[in-house]
């Protein structure tokens, strides 16, 4: 089955404490991105990749970082995970870029951060 | 600042009526436009898009219409049905344009809730 694998689909955490969340996708796809949603504010960008070992910014990337050494995967990290990170966080992929190639999405990542 | 907005945060329609949803936009540049569904606890679904070539396209129940000289988009559910409840975002790229290359633009989304 198509799909974005997303892991954990929970997370509590504490300040400070380094963590990652892993971002799998087994449609051979170009193009990655992760998203976070909060109350009010929509779908902001974090950050987005066009290919592999090419990364770039979004609309809300201080605090995160990622990596694609894969084509399959584009983990989440954040080094220092700070209160204002608790959000719901989402991967996605696209063959192409993502307005002429629609984004599949992963179910989710709830983080909170204490 | 936000490029594309959704100005109603919800809205409710019974069964069988036709439901609107609108979103506008600031950037002139945008040339594709796409509509994405979401049911809590799952990722947003794509539901249905539109090149700035066109100024309608149609899929099943569901049509977008563009407007460009306004910036205003337009998602139709027709006939409305339960299973339509959900949250609805709008979404536009400028494919190939220099700094927007590889964004996505969302905006905040509108609840609808479709009752019997």
């Amino acid at each position: 089955e198509a799909q974005v694998t997303q892991n954990p689909r929970y997370l509590i955490t504490v300040t400070g404490k380094k963590l990652t969340v892993t971002c799998s996708q087994n449609m051979n796809h170009e193009y990655m991105s992760w998203y976070r949603q909060d109350p009010g504010l929509g779908l902001r960008q974090i950050y987005y990749s066009m290919n592999v070992e090419v990364t770039d910014k979004g609309d809300v990337p201080e605090g995160y970082k990622v990596s694609r050494k894969e084509k399959r995967n584009f983990p989440l990290i954040l080094e220092s995970p700070s209160p204002n990170q608790t959000s719901l966080y989402f991967c996605a992929s696209s063959l192409g870029e993502p307005g002429e190639s629609p984004l599949h999405f992963g179910n989710g990542t709830r983080l909170t951060v204490t | 600042d936000q490029q594309v907005k959704q100005n109603s945060p919800s809205l409710s329609v019974q069964e069988g009526r036709i439901s609107i949803l609108n979103c506008d936009y600031t950037n002139s540049m945008f040339d594709y436009f796409l509509w994405y569904k979401k049911y809590p606890a799952e990722g947003p679904t794509f539901l249905i898009s539109i090149s700035s070539i066109k100024d309608k396209n149609e899929d099943g129940r569901f049509t977008v219409f563009l407007n460009k000289s306004a910036k205003h988009l337009s998602l139709h559910i027709v006939p409305s049905q339960p299973g339509d409840s959900a949250v609805y975002f709008c979404a536009a790229s400028a494919i190939d344009r220099g700094s927007t290359l590889g964004r996505l633009y969302f905006g905040r989304g509108t609840q609808l809730t479709v009752w019997p």
